[in-house]
Order: C-alpha cells, then structure tokens, then sequence
C-alpha cells in the first residue's frame, strides 16, 4: 500500500523559514515524480513544486520560486520541500504527492499524504 | 500559464440526480486532464486522468469526457458519498495547475 507521511508544519514567523519532510513506503520511491501541493483555508489547491525522478529537474509555482527549494533523497524514501521567507500568504495545509510514472510518460497525482498544516504570523 | 476554470461553482442536488461539471482550458491540453474529489478534512483522491479513464476503484457512476479546451466529469446517478468539492488539473506542460473548484452539495 502506497503511504505519504508529512511532517515538519507549525507555526512560524514572517521571514521565517521551515522544513517540510514527507516520508514515501509502499513503492519504488525513485521511479516516480514527487510533489507538494497546498491548500489555503477554505480555498482550492494550488501546485507549489515538484522534483524528477532523477532529483535533477525541479519545479515551482511562480509564487514561491526564489523561497522554496525541493529535494529529495532516494536512499531514505524522502522528499523535502525548504520554505524560506514565509509570507502570511504561506499559511496552508501542504500536501506531498506522488506524480505517477511509467515508462517515460509520467501522469497525474495518485496518492497523497494527509498534508501538513502551516502557519505564518507573528 | 494554462488556466482552468470550473463551472459551476456549487451545484446543488439530490441524491440520485445526475451531476455535469466543466472545466474550461485557456488553452488546448489535448487529453491531459484529471479530476480530484475532495471531501471535508481529506486529502484529494484522483478520479479521473487522462479526461475519460477511470483511476483505480473509482466507480463506474464517474465518467470524464472531452479533449483541447472543453471537459466533463459526469456522475450519473449521486451516492450519499459523492457530495464534496472536484476539482480538475491539467498536465500539458509546466506549472501543472488545477482549477478552482465545483462543490456538489445536498439540494
């Protein structure tokens, strides 16, 4: 069974920074896309960035490119999303998923964690 | 940027009545297209990709149609279980985006 666990949410202050980890079981971890996605309260899901299956192609929503950095570490089943400068309009609930692949074609979001909640104020 | 917008925004009905969601693109994504159901305090659990195949053990009441700019998801007869917030997602090319979101209430 494929499990995503997230960790690493809390409370923060603005122009702090934060790690979130996410914790893959359940299948080959390095043959597939990872990804966060996040979801203010009460609003819809927004794509925040994503890493290749090789860990050398990242990828990231406009608005956090420059303060956020994916990665991932294949040995420890792990992908990582650093958060630095948080701005209010961080606070969200963040979700790791897994972007399936198969062959050389990789598709949509299969699996997802139960997210990880943070919150940036002071 | 592809942006994908969804209509209704809420679509009220009852349990049993058919349910068609839009989701327009601003471009055309050919056939990339998936569908997420949404439910109170869950994580999003995908449907529908590749606009009309279905995701495994989804049921058969969900169906997803259309290619370039024009999709929908039907639920042709709605189960207690069905009432949440959709949303589609496209994945032509980079940022993957989703759109903002139908939710399916109780009438």
């Amino acid at each position: 069974e494929v499990q995503l666990l997230e960790s690493g949410g809390g409370l923060v202050q603005p122009g702090g920074s934060l790690r979130l980890s996410c914790a893959a079981s359940g299948f080959t971890f390095s043959s597939h896309t990872m990804t966060w996605v996040r979801q203010a309260p009460g609003k819809g899901l927004e794509w925040v960035s994503a890493i290749d299956r090789g860990g050398v192609v990242t990828y990231y929503a406009d608005s956090v490119k420059g303060r956020f950095t994916i990665s991932r570490d294949d040995s420890k089943n792990t992908v990582y999303l650093q958060m630095s400068t948080l701005r209010a309009e961080d606070s969200a609930v963040y979700y790791c998923a897994r972007r399936f692949c198969s062959g050389g074609t990789c598709y949509f979001f299969d699996s997802w964690g139960q997210g990880t909640l943070v919150t940036v104020s002071s | 940027e592809v942006v994908l917008t969804q209509s209704p925004v809420t679509l009220s009905l009852s349990p049993g009545e058919r349910a068609t969601l839009s989701c327009r693109a601003s471009q055309s994504v050919s056939s990339y297209l998936a569908w997420y159901q949404q439910k109170p305090g869950q994580a999003p659990r995908l449907l529908i990709y590749d606009a009309s195949n279905r995701a495994t053990d989804i049921p058969a009441r969900f169906s997803g149609s259309g290619s370039g700019t024009d999709f929908t998801l039907t639920i042709s007869s709605l189960e207690p279980e069905d009432f949440a917030v959709y949303y589609c997602q496209h994945r032509a090319n980079w940022p993957l985006t989703f759109g903002g979101g139908t939710k399916v209430e109780i009438k």
